[in-house]
């Protein structure tokens, strides 16, 4: 079965510094990976997908992830924080069994220090 | 495209209650999910539909929860007499694709509490 860790659910960043989320997945085929954004009262919003092709992956509002197979990881980047970015981000699996269903990991929690 | 609704965005019971919440996902999107969200945890699958058709539900699913889509457009999700435990973020996603590369599309969530 597809699994997902995300290390630290919390992670404090001073604004204009660089932001780093990490994920590892763990899956038995080529997965499709994705990073959401939770804001308070709100809906998941997607931020970025890799499916096949560039490993490294462009999304919204400056964010980036890298596929790395080798380290069975999607880590989450982006080079300037900005006070706007605190939120919770969810790294998800595309789940291989007809549904296609997301496996979630537990989140982390974005601060950002003015 | 005006997103998928979801209503109420807050329900407050007490225990042993039925409640129904409801998705309205983006018209044409074939695909339905329901996803249960407590605090401090991602989201956790909890049933698909492709069209009208219920075609998985997780163990997480006990009996005194059920969900229809009727006509393959909006969907209801139903608790019978509620217990504390179901206290949670109840969140619903669509998609159209159908394929693994498909982006779920979600909503803002049903807050349920049970006193």
């Amino acid at each position: 079965a597809q699994s997902v860790t995300q290390l630290g659910s919390h992670v404090s960043v001073s604004e204009g510094a660089l932001v780093l989320l990490r994920c590892n997945y763990s899956s038995s085929v080529p997965p499709y990976l994705f990073w959401y954004v939770q804001y308070p009262n709100q809906g998941l919003q997607l931020l970025l997908k890799y499916t096949t092709g560039a490993t490294l992956v462009k999304g919204i509002n400056g964010f980036e992830a890298e596929f790395k197979k080798s380290e069975t990881s999607f880590h989450l980047t982006k080079p300037s924080a900005h006070m706007s970015d605190a939120a919770e981000y969810f790294c998800a699996v595309s789940e291989y069994s007809g549904t296609y269903k997301y496996i979630f990991g537990t989140g982390t929690r974005l601060k950002v220090l003015a | 495209d005006t997103g998928v609704s979801q209503n109420p965005r807050h329900k407050i019971t007490k225990r042993g209650q039925n409640v129904t919440f409801r998705c309205d996902p983006i018209s044409e999107h074939n695909r339905l999910y329901w996803y249960r969200q407590t605090l401090g945890q991602g989201p956790e699958f909890l049933t698909y539909f492709q069209n009208e058709a219920q075609l998985e539900k997780s163990r997480l699913l006990s009996d005194r929860f059920s969900a229809e889509r009727p006509k393959g457009s909006f969907s209801t999700l139903e608790i019978q007499r509620t217990e504390q435990g179901d206290s949670a973020m109840y969140l619903c996603a669509s998609s159209l694709d159908g394929t693994s590369a498909d982006i779920q599309y979600f909503g803002a969530g049903t807050r349920l509490s049970v006193l």
